[in-house]
């Protein structure tokens, strides 16, 4: 395992829902990020936060809310999605030191809008 | 405008053999450039990193190298094995921090 925890694995929800992405990690890292990766495209960075600030913002939607508690604990928060919102959600980390440290992925939530 | 190009095909060798992966990137001026691998299902997981003012860096049987002029990066794997089959993606590191801007990734399949 590589120290990062995402919840759930699968996720299955209606256009209408709302549901909550969850992500931990055990590295005593002060960076954690957002990607979403979609067949046939490269992972795209969503959101950074470091030292629970968030500090990027790439341009995603709003129906896309992240939330950071604490240096530990990264959340998505997710509103009236679209089909083609559907894909693989990847949560990493990382120790902030200018640069070049190696990003410790989760497993990733396979998100499906129906 | 701003593109990583990794080879688009699969690539099939035979078990032993050596492994050239390819990435390619326009219009960015990376730092550093990682490499990944990545299995079906999983997240990626870190192999390499390699600074824009280093020529080539070694782990086991991994091989990275960084061409700022040219503007690429190739990454080989030496006897390769069938447990070396995955999706390897290359990554620029721009923009600061520990951002990465990744290309799509190769799919590498290493036949017996």
């Amino acid at each position: 395992e590589t120290g990062v925890t995402q919840t759930p694995r699968h996720l299955v929800m209606g256009m209408t829902n709302k549901k909550s992405l969850k992500c931990e990690q055990h590295l005593g890292h002060n960076a954690m990020y957002w990607y979403k990766q979609s067949a046939k495209k490269p992972l795209e960075l969503m959101f950074v936060y470091n030292f629970k600030e968030q500090t990027e913002n790439n341009s995603v939607p709003s129906r896309f809310s992240p939330e950071c508690p604490n240096s530990s604990h990264l959340f998505l928060h997710l509103h009236t999605l679209q089909p083609e919102d559907s894909a693989l959600y990847l949560c990493a980390s990382s120790q902030d030191d200018g640069g070049g440290a190696e990003a410790f992925f989760g497993q990733g939530t396979r998100l499906t809008v129906v | 405008s701003q593109k990583i190009e990794q080879n688009s095909e699969a690539l099939n060798i035979q078990e032993g053999k050596t492994a050239t992966l390819t990435c390619n990137y326009t219009n960015y001026s990376p730092a550093y450039l990682q490499w990944y691998r990545q299995d079906p299902g999983r997240g990626p997981v870190f192999l390499l990193l390699i600074r824009e003012n280093e020529k080539e860096k070694r782990k086991e049987r991994l091989k990275v190298t960084f061409d700022t002029t040219l503007k690429q990066s190739l990454f080989h794997i030496t006897a390769s094995q069938p447990a070396d089959s995955a999706t390897y993606l290359c990554a620029l590191g721009v923009g600061g921090g520990n951002k990465l801007t990744f290309g799509t990734g190769t799919q590498l399949k290493v036949e017996l």
